[in-house]
């Protein structure tokens, strides 16, 4: 089945560490997105990519990191600079490099401090 | 900037219709996105209108476009259990502008 594939579905950082979460789509879709979602918020844009190796920073890329080495894939690294990173993680893809067309996303990584 | 209000909680009886709104401020919205989220889950499309539609209609679903007011609501009708979760409101402006979503309105279905 085609579709948008978050691993893990839940993850632990301790201080100080950095951690990389996965994002994998098979729908073909050109442009991926992260997004941050916390308690009574909407979602707040982390960073998106349109094409295969650019992307650019959204409203909260401060302590976070990506990649777009392929189509296929966007993942997310959570770095030590990220004071504050308990929070649920969505990652969302569409078709075409612009932001009319629909988003899809998949089920989401928590992100826990121990 | 732009925002997107939503109420946050309401309450409906099974088999009663549900009314979500949402509102937004961007005059310039061209696209208006309804999605549904179930607990622990990710954000599921449920239907999206363009700003040249008044209404559109999917099986239970009901959207109602008054660009005037900058006003946007979904209806479900016959609404069931399995409807309880959280819907968000989202626009878009279109072109390299990105989506701003409201901060959903959580739907509680009595039985």
């Amino acid at each position: 089945d085609g579709g948008i594939t978050q691993s893990p579905k839940y993850l632990f950082r301790k201080e100080g560490q950095n951690v990389t979460l996965s994002c994998e789509q098979n729908l073909n879709h050109d442009a991926m997105y992260w997004y941050r979602q916390d308690p009574g918020q909407g979602l707040r844009l982390i960073y998106y990519s349109q094409i295969v190796n650019d992307f650019q920073k959204g409203d909260i890329a401060e302590g976070y990191s990506v990649s777009r080495e392929k189509k296929e894939s966007f993942p997310l690294t959570v770095t030590s600079a990220q004071k504050n990173p308990t929070a649920f993680y969505l990652c969302a893809s569409s078709m075409g490099s612009n932001f009319n067309q629909p988003q899809h996303f998949g089920d989401g990584t928590r992100l826990s401090i121990l | 900037g732009e925002d997107v209000e939503q109420s946050l909680f309401l309450s409906v009886r099974e088999g009663d219709s549900s009314v979500i709104n949402c509102t937004y401020t961007d005059s310039s919205s061209t696209y208006l996105y309804w999605y549904k989220q179930e607990p622990g889950a990710g954000l599921q499309l449920l239907t999206y209108i363009f700003s040249n539609m008044d209404m559109k209609q999917d099986q239970r679903l009901t959207v109602l476009l008054n660009k005037k007011d900058k006003h946007l609501s979904l209806r479900i009708a016959d609404t069931q259990t399995g409807d309880s979760a959280i819907y968000f409101c989202a626009e878009s402006s279109g072109g390299y502008q990105k989506v701003t979503f409201g901060i959903g309105t959580k739907l509680q279905v009595i039985p």
